[in-house]
């Protein structure tokens, strides 16, 4: 496609309840990250992924979330049980590779936990 | 320290100013830097990328870039209220770090 595309936009759900968010990079883009945003805040790294291996994970804030990625193109991001304090943006991101190319970010999803 | 670092703002400048936005990083192996502004309810989009020391320019647009400092600016001439966002700065250490953002508004 002609950017990144994420589903849904937006996504109301009750506390406890699972949340799958979906991510298409741009075709041929090798590297994608995800990140959250909470309300007025920056951008806080989850996860980044190299083809469908995922090197850094490290910005995963607890278990209940997890990501993977497959044929090296979409990706999605799983909330298990979700709670309150995950409501926030969540954006993806893909890039071709190389540690000076660009991100280029999806509109993002709008998660709300009641 | 946070790898990142940015003042929260909010900045304010007249139209016609000069809008100066300042990051600071921590890891000296960063490789590149970039600048992104966000428009509130959208996505971030790129505005500046700087890979060497010194500046870069496009448009109004002025990235500088000081390793051995470890900070990178944005400057913004003949600013505009269409300006008005905020400014994320973002460092590649292996993985895109952002800052927690500027935001700059512009008064008319």
């Amino acid at each position: 496609g002609a950017g990144v595309s994420q589903s849904p936009s937006n996504k109301v759900t009750e506390k406890g309840k699972d949340v799958e968010l979906r991510c298409d990079p741009i075709s041929g883009h090798t590297a994608l990250y995800w990140y959250r945003q909470s309300l007025g805040q920056g951008l806080e790294f989850l996860i980044y992924f190299q083809g469908n291996s995922a090197p850094d994970k490290s910005g995963l804030p607890s278990d209940r979330f997890s990501a993977e990625r497959t044929g090296g193109s979409v990706s999605t991001l799983t909330i298990q049980r979700t709670q309150q304090e995950d409501s926030a943006v969540y954006l993806c991101a893909s890039l071709a590779g190389g540690p000076r190319d660009t991100q280029y970010f999806g509109p993002g999803t709008r998660l709300t936990v009641l | 320290q946070k790898e990142v670092e940015q003042n929260s703002g909010p900045l304010s400048v007249p139209e016609g100013a000069i809008a100066s936005l300042n990051c600071t990083y921590s890891d000296r192996g960063s490789q590149s830097f970039f600048w992104y502004r966000q428009y509130s309810g959208k996505s971030p989009e790129l505005i500046m990328f700087i890979y060497s020391n010194g500046d870069k320019e496009d448009g109004r647009f002025t990235a500088q870039l000081n390793k051995a400092s470890q900070y990178v600016s944005l400057l913004i001439r003949d600013s505009q209220p269409s300006d008005s966002a905020t400014y994320l700065c973002a460092v590649n250490t292996g993985k895109l770090i952002f800052g927690q953002g500027t935001t700059l508004q512009v008064k008319p």
